[in-house]
């Protein structure tokens, strides 16, 4: 298995571009997540879905939007990129929402460096 | 409010020393505590968890504790190695929500 990929690696784009980073996974995980890592920051949950068809925010989700098709790919699109989104996005799937017994572990990507000019 | 913070942003630790590295949280009804190890360059990368009713659980060569009496968690690696030398994050989950919740990690290095 792959786990989870994504791409670009890096990326820079100009204020006001759009620019969709892609996630998947071919673990057949419900669960998939955007995460941003800021410096001096841990991650910080922008986006999840827990099903093909079902999105839901995170806590910081103004200028992105997600869509999940399929369960394999969950991609994060920009609209209008801003400064404010310079940072490092993960994506990360797991099994399925955490039960009350257990944890699923969540499986990170190996990130997406995005700069904002 | 929700909040997971980290006693110390940096901790130096000789090569085959026990390093702990701390954690404290906030929100009462986190079911979960997890633990993550980031190398440079690369994504979280899951080490340990704990559940909220459990106060210690032990890994190859780790052990998490949970305090909630002071609302505090910790990780103890044993016999460090180089291949230790990252960033680690504590996270927590709350009951009925998806969010993790990360602290903002400390850099623990090995020295030779």
């Amino acid at each position: 298995n792959a786990g989870v990929t994504q791409t670009p690696k890096f990326q820079v784009l100009k204020t006001g571009q759009s620019m969709t980073l892609q996630c998947a996974q071919d673990m057949n995980h419900e669960y998939m997540s955007w995460y941003r890592q800021d410096p001096g920051m841990g991650l910080r949950l922008i986006h999840y879905s827990v099903g093909a068809g079902i999105t839901d925010q995170g806590e910081v989700p103004n200028g992105y939007n997600v869509s999940r098709s399929t369960t394999e790919d969950f991609p994060l699109r920009l609209l209008s990129a801003a400064p404010s989104q310079t940072s490092v996005y993960f994506c990360a799937s797991s099994y399925s929402r955490a039960s009350d017994t257990s944890y699923n572990e969540q499986f990170f990507g190996p990130g997406t460096r995005l700069t904002v000019l | 409010g929700e909040s997971v913070g980290l006693h110390l942003p940096t901790l130096s630790v000789q090569e085959g020393d026990n390093s702990i590295i701390n954690c404290a949280y906030s929100n009462s009804a986190s079911d979960y505590f997890i633990w993550y190890k980031q190398e440079s360059g690369k994504g979280p990368q899951f080490i340990i968890d704990i559940r909220s009713n459990m106060d210690k659980r032990q890994g190859q060569r780790v052990t998490v504790l949970l305090n909630k009496t002071v609302k505090h968690l910790s990780l103890q690696i044993a016999a460090t190695q180089p291949g230790d030398s990252a960033v680690y994050f504590c996270a927590e989950k709350t009951r009925g929500n998806e969010k993790l919740t990360f602290g903002t990690g400390t850099r623990l290095t090995i020295i030779p």
